[in-house]
């Protein structure tokens, strides 16, 4: 594709409610990386793939925090029984390979009330 | 684990003056080093990059940035800002030989006064 997208771009969850937060990467790319984004401040790691295997997901803050990429492709980060700090920018970047140029999606601001 | 400090949160210029944005790493071998830009609403869109070699680095929308080993630096520069030019601007560091996922600094945001 042109770029990475990222859908939905607004999300607004109510507390405790279930999320799924989908990239599509640029076709070809092996790495594909999720952050967190809070206001104010820069991105943050999450977690990393390389094609389908989810190799560092040191990252994520709990356990109610999941993603996978089960065709190497589009990837899905869900946020279970979400949390107000859990309100943040969500951030997708893919990569030929790891060590190559990181290209970002635009994100998608979820809103957890 | 390596680590960005961005001393600035904003930086106010005039269009048309000349800009820098500090940006100090903390690492212990030779870092990756990114400078990215943000615009509202807008993913986020690399500028340069430092891996190794020259250590004055030429990026896009004609910015540049100079590693300087012993002061622990990479700063971004232009010498003539435009007014597109208003943004968020990311610092951040990769760890070369480890973990090449970048550690970002707290962001610089700038405004650009006509």
């Amino acid at each position: 594709g042109a770029g990475v997208s990222q859908s939905p771009r607004y999300k607004v969850a109510k507390r405790g409610q279930d999320v799924a937060l989908r990239c599509d990467p640029i076709s070809g790319h092996v790495s594909l990386f999720w952050y967190q984004q809070a206001l104010g401040q820069g991105p943050e790691f999450l977690t990393y793939f390389q094609n389908e295997a989810q190799l560092d997901k040191s990252g994520l803050p709990s356990d109610r925090f999941f993603a996978e990429r089960p065709e190497g492709s589009v990837s899905t980060l869900k946020i279970q029984r979400t949390q107000q700090e859990d309100s943040a920018v969500y951030l997708c970047a893919s990569s030929l390979q790891i060590w190559d140029t990181q290209y970002f999606g635009p994100g998608t601001r979820l809103t957890v009330l | 684990a390596q680590s960005v400090t961005q001393p600035d949160i904003h930086i106010t210029v005039s269009e048309g003056a000349s800009l820098e944005l500090r940006c100090n790493y903390s690492y212990g071998a030779t870092p990756y080093l990114f400078w990215y830009v943000q615009s509202p609403g807008q993913g986020l869109q690399l500028l340069l990059k430092y891996f190794s070699g020259d250590t004055l680095v030429q990026g896009i929308k004609g910015f540049e940035a100079e590693f300087k080993r012993s002061q622990s630096s990479f700063n971004l520069r232009k010498p003539s800002v435009h007014w597109s030019d208003a943004a968020e601007y990311f610092c951040a560091v990769g760890a070369q030989g480890g973990s090449y996922i970048p550690t970002f600094g707290r962001g610089t945001s700038l405004i650009v006064h006509p």
